[in-house]
């Protein structure tokens, strides 16, 4: 199957500051990203649909400021988390659909983000 | 609204068989998908289904009736490696993934 790689695995930054997360297709082209939080033992949660070369579709509730998405070329889709808070800390996953709308999706391993 | 319903947690013992039920309400139907996810990873992809019936891929089966809202993931010869967390997702009208909370299978010797 298309492997979808994510990068860091797992990031702890001090509060206040910015992380960036990377989302790679290897081999294939994705336009079409989506990133996905995931608090403990609870179902993923749609963040925001990231298309490329244009900005990116949030979910309600999701504050486009903080949680900035770039799309620039086919095979890279990332998350910038700004001004991180503790209550940041999640686990984020990023997954790519390949060709027609209902395919499967494929995701990356995930990003285990940590605020202190 | 839209809505996923999944057992929270099921227990079955090595060597055995499980059926983990999935009832779903979405505005639309474009597919079903089950995914496994062990604890602290990313989901992986298991079936798709989008027309009524069976679909068999090794240990793993799943089942669709679109006109019940219901389908099931079905689990074979149970090993350890099994335990997880099993995820059913709907597509709606709109393309857009809707995402079960999740059934944790724990596999007992």
């Amino acid at each position: 199957g298309a492997v979808v790689s994510q990068h860091p695995s797992r990031v702890i930054c001090k509060s206040g500051t910015s992380v960036k997360i990377e989302c790679r297709s290897l081999d294939f082209q994705a336009t079409t990203m989506f990133w996905y939080r995931q608090f403990p033992k609870q179902s993923l949660m749609l963040m925001a649909t990231s298309n490329e070369g244009s900005k990116a579709t949030y979910e309600q509730g999701v504050e486009k400021d903080k949680f900035l998405i770039n799309h620039a070329s086919l095979t890279l889709s990332t998350l910038t988390v700004t001004s991180a808070h503790p209550e940041d800390s999640s686990f984020y996953i990023c997954s790519a659909r390949v060709g027609d709308l209902n395919t499967e999706a494929f995701f990356g391993q995930g990003t285990r983000l940590t605020v202190v | 609204g839209q809505n996923i319903d999944q057992p929270t947690e099921m227990t079955a013992t090595e060597g055995a068989i499980v059926q983990i039920n999935c009832t779903y309400q979405t505005s639309g139907f474009n597919g079903l998908f089950w995914y496994q996810q062990h604890a602290g990873e990313a989901p992986t992809f298991l079936s798709y289904n989008v027309l009524d019936g069976l679909e068999e891929k090794g240990r793993f089966s799943s089942f669709l009736s679109r006109s019940k809202g219901y389908s099931y993931l079905l689990l074979k010869e149970l090993q350890m490696k099994d335990s997880a967390s099993y995820l059913c997702a709907v597509m709606d009208s709109n393309y857009q993934l809707i995402w079960g909370a999740g059934t944790k299978l724990i596999i007992k010797p």
